[in-house]
């Protein structure tokens, strides 16, 4: 079964500083991954999404992922923090059990803030 | 652009009352899904409904309806609201084609207190 550790419930970073998020996954068959982003009292946005191909993935607001099959991991990264990047983000991987549906087994979350 | 529309945005009940929480989407969306979120949990998923007739449970169902209305409307019913309810719930919903990539849009989500 696929499962999602995101290292870290706070970051804390100053406005300017390399943002870094962690997350690791287990899945049994090649994972689609996913990161989102909620900011206060919003829901989940898509920040960027990893199916296959590049391992390198851009998202929005400024934001890449890495996917490394050999660690498992899939951590999110922007070179320089903004204090707007200050809330809450999501890994998540696909259900890969439910092929007629895009469930998702989500990560506990990071809460980013940005000190200025 | 409307996307995933949840109603109510707030709502304060008192235990052992009954409310639905509406949830719409304009994307004609396959899939819909209910999820709650507490401090420190991420999000548990309740119920979704793959397609229109289907709704299926998730990890935390218990104390908890839904009702797939049309391709559009997925609603969730609380039948006798309890404190360990209160929470944020989220509606999404998703084009769910194979393979199994495509991403979740969210609504707003509902804030339920219940006293």
């Amino acid at each position: 079964a696929q499962s999602v550790t995101q290292l870290g419930s706070h970051v804390s970073v100053s406005e300017g500083a390399l943002v870094l998020l962690r997350c690791n996954y287990s899945s049994s068959v090649p994972p689609y991954l996913f990161w989102y982003v909620q900011y206060p009292n919003q829901g989940l946005q898509l920040l960027l999404k990893y199916t296959t191909g590049a391992t390198l993935v851009k998202g929005i607001n400024g934001f890449e992922a890495e996917f490394k099959k050999s660690e498992t991991s899939f951590h999110l990264t922007k070179p320089s923090a903004h204090m707007s990047d200050a809330a809450e983000y999501f890994c998540a991987v696909s259900d890969t059990g439910s092929s007629n549906t895009d469930k998702l087994i989500f990560g506990q979350g990071t809460t980013l803030q940005v000190k200025p | 652009n409307a996307g995933v529309t949840q109603t109510p945005k707030f709502q304060v009940l008192k235990t052992g009352q009954s409310m639905t929480l509406q949830c719409a989407q304009d994307m004609n969306h396959n899939s819909m899904y209910w999820y709650r979120q507490d401090p420190g949990m991420g999000l548990r998923l309740i119920y979704y409904s793959a397609s229109e007739g289907t709704t299926d449970k998730g990890e935390v169902p218990n104390g908890y309806n839904v009702s797939r209305l049309n391709k559009r409307e997925f609603s969730l019913r609380l039948e006798s609201a309890a404190p360990s309810q209160t929470s944020v719930y989220f509606c999404a919903s998703s084009r769910a084609q194979a393979p199994p990539n495509q991403p979740q849009h969210f609504g707003d989500g509902t804030r339920l207190s219940i006293l």
